[in-house]
């Protein structure tokens, strides 16, 4: 079965500490990848993907996240964390042909940030 | 820049009533969809729309839904008669391209109580 697992539920960390945002997924082939953050009151923003090339990924605000075939996952990182990204971030996949975007989402993990 | 917007932003209804919940897609893209997320729970695709049909919807999307692109701007979600299962938050996407070359754009999403 198609899946995504994002471990953590909740995170906290310190401002100016790093951060990992942990994301397995399961699926037929390898997926296209995604995360997403949502902040509160807020849609769903894209901050990097993955379709092929270069496993370590640049997004905005200072995210990358690095795609492991092996390890099945696309953990999400960012060295010194602000203020600003308290919110909730979604891992997700999606097929590589056809699917008009079907993403499946992760559960999602909420950050929060100490001063 | 662009957007894509969602009203309203939050509705409370009667259980068995009708709810619309409307979407007005960027501009240019071609591609349109609903996904929703039940409080806790994952982000689901709904349905996506091309060329004025429908062209998946997943297993949630029985008959008691439908949309429609009523005009050249707006995209609706229309729930004929709601159930207490039906409260989410319902988020509206459109993209350029079909499949996974095209980022997906979310909306701030509607939160549908229903009592």
């Amino acid at each position: 079965a198609q899946s995504v697992t994002q471990p953590d539920i909740h995170i906290t960390v310190s401002e100016g500490a790093s951060l990992e945002l942990r994301c397995n997924y399961s699926y037929g082939a390898t997926p296209y990848l995604f995360w997403y953050v949502q902040s509160p009151g807020q849609g769903l923003q894209l901050l990097l993907k993955y379709f092929s090339g270069d496993t370590l990924v640049q997004g905005i605000k200072g995210f990358e996240a690095e795609f492991k075939r092996s390890q099945s996952s696309f953990n999400l990182r960012k060295p010194s964390v602000h203020w600003s990204d308290a919110a909730e971030y979604f891992c997700a996949v999606g097929p590589r042909s056809g699917g008009y975007n079907k993403l499946i989402f992760g559960a999602g993990t909420r950050l929060a940030v100490h001063p | 820049e662009p957007e894509v917007t969602q009203t309203p932003s939050h509705q409370v209804t009667q259980m068995g009533q009708e709810v619309i919940l409307r979407c007005v897609p960027i501009s240019n893209h071609l591609y349109f969809y609903w996904y929703r997320q039940i409080l806790g729970q994952k982000v689901e695709f709904l349905v996506s729309f091309y060329n004025n049909e429908i062209s998946e919807k997943s297993e949630i999307f029985d008959d008691q839904f439908s949309v429609e692109r009523p005009d050249g701007s707006n995209f609706t979600l229309k729930i004929r008669s709601t159930k207490l299962e039906d409260s989410a938050m319902y988020f509206c996407a459109s993209s350029e391209v079909r499949g996974n070359t095209g980022e997906l754009f979310f909306g701030e999403g509607s939160r549908l109580t229903v009592l």
